[in-house]
C-alpha cells in the first residue's frame, strides 16, 4: 500500500564499510530523486532520475553511486562511508520532471561509526 | 544556487494563528512551495505558488511576492497536531531541468 517505501530504516554501520539503501515507488511516477537530512534538518536534493536516466547531479562525492534498473526503482550505494555520511537519506518521486509535488518515503537513517 | 532564509523556532497557543516567513534568493525561480515534516517522519507536501498573491487551503494559505522574494504561510486555528517542523522549498533551474530546494525548515510548537 505504501506509495514511496525504502529500506532500510535504520541502518548502523562502521567507516570504511560499503552500503546500499532501496528505494521503490508505485505511483507510476516518472522521476525519482534521492535528498539528504543532516543533522540541522537541512534537506538537499543528491540525486534526480527520470525514467531511468540521470538528470541532477549535485556535488556528491564519488562514493555515492545511485542506480535505476526502471523507473519504479532509485538505488543508493555508497562506497567506503564516512563520519560525514551519517545523516537521513529520503528517496522521492513525482509524477514528471521539474521537481513538481514531491512524495517522500519514510527516511532511511544512516549512523557510522 | 540560492538562499532561503525561515525563522528556525515558533511557539503559538491552540486556536491562535502562526505566520512563517521564508525569504529566498534565486536566480531561475519557478514556484514555492511548502512541506510539513513531523518528527521522525517524512515531509508531505501542503501547499504551492507560481504566481504572486494567496492561495487558500483549509486552515493553510501560502502567500508569494515573487519581486520581493518573499513567502509566507499561514495557519489558522492551530491544532497540537500542527507541531512540526514547516519546510519553504524553491524550485529553480539546474541545468537542463528543475531542482527543488529546501531551507532549514521553521519547528512550531502549538501550546494547550
Amino acid at each position: 500500500d505504501t506509495a514511496v517505501s525504502q529500506t532500510p530504516k535504520y541502518l548502523v554501520t562502521q567507516m570504511g564499510n560499503d552500503k546500499s539503501i532501496k528505494c521503490e515507488q508505485n505511483l507510476g511516477h516518472d522521476t525519482m530523486y534521492w535528498y539528504k537530512q543532516d543533522s540541522k534538518k537541512f534537506l538537499k536534493i543528491m540525486f534526480s532520475y527520470n525514467n531511468k536516466e540521470l538528470i541532477i547531479n549535485e556535488t556528491v562525492p564519488n562514493r555515492f553511486s545511485p542506480k535505476s534498473p526502471d523507473k519504479a526503482h532509485l538505488n543508493l550505494h555508497i562506497n567506503s562511508l564516512e563520519l560525514g555520511d551519517s545523516a537521513v537519506y529520503f528517496c522521492a518521486s513525482s509524477q514528471e520532471a521539474g521537481a513538481n509535488v514531491l512524495t517522500f518515503g519514510a527516511g532511511s537513517r544512516l549512523t557510522v561509526l | 544556487g540560492q538562499n532561503i532564509d525561515q525563522p528556525t523556532e515558533m511557539t503559538a497557543t491552540e486556536g491562535a494563528i502562526v505566520q512563517i516567513n521564508c525569504t529566498y534568493q534565486t536566480s531561475g525561480f519557478n514556484g514555492l512551495f511548502w512541506y510539513q515534516q513531523h518528527a521522525g517522519e517524512a515531509p508531505t507536501f501542503l501547499s504551492y505558488n507560481v504566481l504572486d498573491g494567496l492561495e487558500e487551503k483549509g486552515r493553510f494559505s501560502s502567500f508569494l511576492s515573487r519581486s520581493k522574494g518573499y513567502s509566507y504561510l499561514l495557519l489558522k486555528e492551530l491544532q497540537m497536531k500542527d507541531s512540526a517542523s514547516y519546510l519553504c522549498a524553491v524550485r529553480d533551474l539546474s541545468g537542463n531541468d528543475y531542482k527543488l530546494s529546501f531551507g532549514a525548515g521553521t519547528t512550531v510548537t502549538v501550546r494547550a
